[in-house]
């Protein structure tokens, strides 16, 4: 089973910051927290991940909470190519292959 | 290709019938997963390969699903005797050996669209 949670739905409008919430308060001290989307009809593409510290790439950014019970994955401007399902897994690297076991995701709408 | 390549893309087969389903992983690419994903359904781990082997056969769901791999590359997932609830989208991933540090990232194939009818 997913070791997380995350709302159905979020709505955003265009050119603003997308701000996706997760939580995973059973993380191991060895679970990473990645992040992945998929845009309708097309296979999961990865956006970051991180272990306790924050993280940023071109895509977007990641903040986990100290005790690391959870994150959220910030879009800074979103556009209307960002509307996808927003995974937020937990993934073990050192065990079952480094896995990733997807729950239901955030539908994210980017609203003009 | 550059990427995780999979086909047939869409596949229509009569019930009773067995299917092949093929993956091509990037190159170098030890690690091999495949996944499912019904009609508005999240994904659903099937399978793990590591080289040839494959440690976890844990989402399987039943016997009529089997995958091979070979010389570490090409993996084939094969489905006899297929059902109408079979119909799906099967999604292949290869990457690196996970590892702490390391290039970790997962890339997904667009899939084999099966359809039983």
């Amino acid at each position: 089973d997913a070791k997380t949670t995350q709302p159905p739905s979020m709505d955003c409008a265009e050119g603003r910051a997308a701000n996706l919430p997760c939580n995973h308060s059973t993380i191991s001290g060895n679970e990473y927290v990645y992040w992945y989307r998929q845009i309708h009809s097309q296979g999961p593409q990865y956006i970051i991940h991180g272990l306790k510290n924050n993280e940023t790439n071109e895509m977007a950014s990641l903040i986990i909470t100290e005790d690391r019970k959870s994150s959220t994955l910030i879009l800074p401007h979103a556009t209307l190519r960002d509307t996808a399902v927003y995974y937020c897994i937990v993934r073990a690297l050192y065990n079952q292959g480094g896995k990733l076991i997807f729950g239901q995701g955030t539908e994210l709408s980017v609203k003009p | 290709g550059a990427g995780v390549s999979q086909s047939p893309s869409n596949k229509v087969t009569e019930k009773g019938k067995d299917v092949e389903l093929r993956c091509d992983p990037i190159s170098g690419h030890t690690a091999l997963y495949w996944y499912r994903q019904s009609l508005g359904q999240g994904l659903e781990f099937l399978i793990y390969f590591q080289g040839n082997s494959a440690p976890d056969k844990s989402g399987l769901p039943s016997d009529r699903f089997s995958a091979e791999r070979t010389g570490g590359s090409v993996s084939t997932l094969t489905i006899q005797r297929t059902q109408q609830e079979d119909s799906a989208v099967y999604l292949c991933a290869s990457s690196l050996v996970p590892r702490i540090g390391g290039n970790t990232e997962a890339f997904f194939g667009q899939g084999t669209r099966l359809t039983v009818v």
